[in-house]
């Protein structure tokens, strides 16, 4: 399996607060993404990153910011949560090959309350 | 931007038969990659099959292959003797030329036994 670590694995919080969620790669992959998966929805994208300090846009970004400051790590921060944030998170990787399929992270399960 | 569109929400097959899952998509791209990813309920997203666009032979990985018709925009993978193992929850994805991975709503597929 690739080298992909998410943390937390699970998270319950209030609202308001802030919440930041890191993945972690042992990979060298050039690109990764933030998912949210709801019901109904399936997997859609946040954020996503194509190397260190470049970054963009999702179809879902609204109240998520994104950093990458390393190859290996890219973190996703809510700034100020809400329960609608409510959802399990997936990181993903990708190479920079364009035949090749994204691996994942096992994922982190949010919860505001 | 691309769209992936599965219209079964629910699926289900008996042990030992085949079932086939649909997922349509919609692209202005003539080179892309499709793939399936299988989730299970222990939530990891696992890579089933893939196909690239610009081969005519349907991709396949022992029991899984894919009926990949381009002018139909349609991709739908078939499961053969059907596992228990099976059970779990099925996306389409669509990687574009520029990196981002497009993901259908998804299909839960029930094995019966």
């Amino acid at each position: 399996d690739a080298g992909i670590t998410q943390s937390p694995r699970h998270k319950v919080t209030e609202t308001g607060t802030p919440v930041t969620l890191r993945c972690h790669q042992t990979e060298n992959h050039r690109y990764m993404y933030w998912y949210r998966q709801d019901p109904g929805h399936g997997l859609r994208l946040i954020h996503y990153s194509y190397g260190v300090k470049d970054t963009d846009k999702g179809e879902v970004s609204d109240g998520y910011s994104v950093s990458r400051s390393k190859t290996e790590d890219f973190l996703l921060t809510l700034e100020s949560a809400t329960s609608s944030q409510t959802s399990v998170y997936f990181c993903a990787i990708a190479r920079d090959t364009s035949n090749q399929p994204q691996h994942f992270g096992d994922g982190t399960r949010l919860s505001i309350l | 931007a691309q769209t992936v569109t599965q219209s079964q929400p629910e699926m289900s097959v008996q042990e030992a038969e085949t079932v086939t899952l649909s997922c349509t998509y919609d692209t202005s791209e003539s080179d892309y990659y499709l793939f399936w990813y299988k989730q299970p309920p222990s939530r990891q997203m696992i890579l089933v099959i893939r196909q690239e666009a610009y081969k005519q032979q349907n991709a396949t990985e022992n029991r899984f292959s894919v009926n990949f018709q381009k002018a139909a925009k349609s991709f739908s993978l078939k499961i053969s003797d059907s596992q228990l193992g099976d059970a779990a929850m099925y996306f389409c994805a669509y990687r574009s030329t520029g990196n981002q991975f497009y993901f259908g709503t998804g299909t839960s597929l029930t094995v019966i036994p």
